[in-house]
């Protein structure tokens, strides 16, 4: 049974460029969310999403969007690219979307913004 | 959102005990006590989650008292590979979706 995962492992960005990073969650997951972790900080919330709607969203620019699709993989775009956006971006599944429910992370993304 | 607070780092030896204790007085009647480890360059793991009293599973025990202002991690016997940052955080229960707030956890050093 495949865990999390993400792709691409690794992306290099020019400022004011636009990405997207993809997720899978684990198998019989439903809910997903997102999250940015610079280096030596925590992982921040960006932003869940529970039947294909957002559902919650920490305190992240309008830059930062996100789609769930109906086999529940999820994509996050980050248009107009900061140098302060570089960093870990992880994502992580969990059935159902209350506090009760084991999250389970993805290996990451590596942004580097340049 | 209750918030945690934690030691920034710790240090142990191999085979011995570590208790990680964190802070939370601000925790709200739903709100669950959750604990993740992370090692570099990978994404966080769940380790044990609880309520309130004590749960324990084969990898750690959490300790709750009653006023579930605070809480332990206990690690039993620790190995170099317990080396890792371990996360403290209160999930918000009032609005049903979950609503992950790490702070900069706890950086546990096991040595030889």
């Amino acid at each position: 049974d495949a865990g999390v995962t993400q792709s691409p492992t690794h992306l290099i960005k020019t400022r004011g460029q636009q990405v997207t990073l993809r997720c899978s969650p684990k198998s019989g997951h439903d809910t997903v969310s997102w999250y940015q972790q610079a280096l030596g900080q925590g992982p921040q919330f960006i932003f869940q999403y529970y039947e294909e709607e957002e559902r919650q969203r920490g305190n992240f620019p309008d830059r930062f969007s996100g789609h769930q699709f109906p086999n529940y993989s999820s994509e996050l775009n980050v248009n107009a690219l900061l140098l302060g956006d570089s960093a870990l971006y992880l994502c992580a599944s969990s059935l159902g979307a209350g506090p009760s429910y084991e999250q389970y992370f993805g290996p990451g993304t590596r942004l580097t913004v340049t | 959102l209750a918030k945690t607070t934690q030691p920034i780092s710790m240090d142990s030896y191999e085979g011995q005990e570590v208790n990680i204790t964190c802070s939370h007085n601000n925790i709200a009647t739903n709100d669950y006590i959750t604990w993740y480890q992370q090692f570099p360059s990978q994404g966080p793991r769940f380790i044990i989650q609880g309520y309130k009293t004590k749960v324990t599973n084969e990898v750690a025990s959490l300790f709750i008292p009653a006023d579930r202002k605070s809480s332990t991690l206990s690690l039993p016997r620790v190995s170099l590979s317990d080396t890792a940052v371990y996360y403290c955080l209160v999930g918000d229960g009032n609005t049903g979706f979950q609503k992950l707030v790490f702070g900069t956890g706890t950086r546990l050093l096991v040595s030889p």
